[in-house]
């Protein structure tokens, strides 16, 4: 089945505590994002990756990091989260193509306290 | 850059009846792809309809019709006689033919339909 898997679906933290999510896709899609999901904003997307070895900025970058070591995997790193990363986050994947659809993870509700 | 807006920050209605969902998108891009996703109470989001930029005719699936205008660069989304399985959150989205895989998304809809 294809799909996009996200770990963990839950997490409550502390400021400052170090944390990764992890995204894996199962489709050997090129095209693999980040996004977080705020009331009244939408999803903005925090980075992006078009191939192994390949990231870049989003529009919303600010504290996180990101690697793509491996094709089907995509973690998303806060070094060092605080209480305005507090959100759900949504990793995605896709064919390098504007017209195709991308395929959403189940999301990840992240608290920091 | 790429713009989307969907004004209606929240709707509330009674089974049965029909609800329009507004989307007004902004790009100079030519060629541009629009989207719109549900997300439930459980929090996923759901693929409802890809359109693109060459192809203005509105389409059906179901209860579901979108009515896409790009002389009002609009994308709206009708449900017809709704349900109480309709209770979501609906976005709309946009991405260029630029931007590889980037989709630019509105602020979302949140609807209410009572039973």
């Amino acid at each position: 089945e294809a799909q996009v898997t996200q770990n963990p679906r839950y997490l409550i933290t502390v400021t400052g505590k170090k944390l990764t999510v992890t995204c894996s896709q199962n489709m050997n899609h090129e095209y693999m994002s980040w996004y977080r999901q705020d009331p009244g904003l939408g999803l903005r997307q925090i980075y992006y990756s078009m191939n192994v070895e390949v990231t870049d900025k989003g529009d919303v970058p600010e504290g996180y990091k990101v690697s793509r070591k491996e094709k089907r995997n995509f973690p998303l790193i806060l070094e060092s989260p605080s209480p305005n990363q507090t959100s759900l986050y949504f990793c995605a994947s896709s064919l390098l193509l504007s017209s195709y659809e991308q395929y959403f993870g189940p999301g990840t509700r992240l608290t920091v306290t | 850059a790429q713009k989307v807006t969907q004004a209606q920050t929240e709707i509330s209605v009674v089974e049965k009846e029909d609800v329009t969902l507004d989307c007004v998108y902004e790009t100079r891009d030519t060629t541009y792809y629009l989207f719109w996703y549900k997300q439930p109470p459980s929090g996923e989001l759901v693929f409802l309809i890809r359109r693109n930029s060459f192809d203005e005719q509105n389409e059906i699936s179901g209860r579901y019709s979108w009515n896409f205008q790009k002389s009002t660069s609009s994308f709206n989304f009708t449900i017809t006689a709704s349900q109480v399985v309709d209770s979501a959150v609906y976005f709309c989205a946009l991405s260029v033919g630029t931007s590889y895989g980037k989709l630019t998304f509105g602020q979302g809809t949140i609807l209410t339909v009572h039973p």
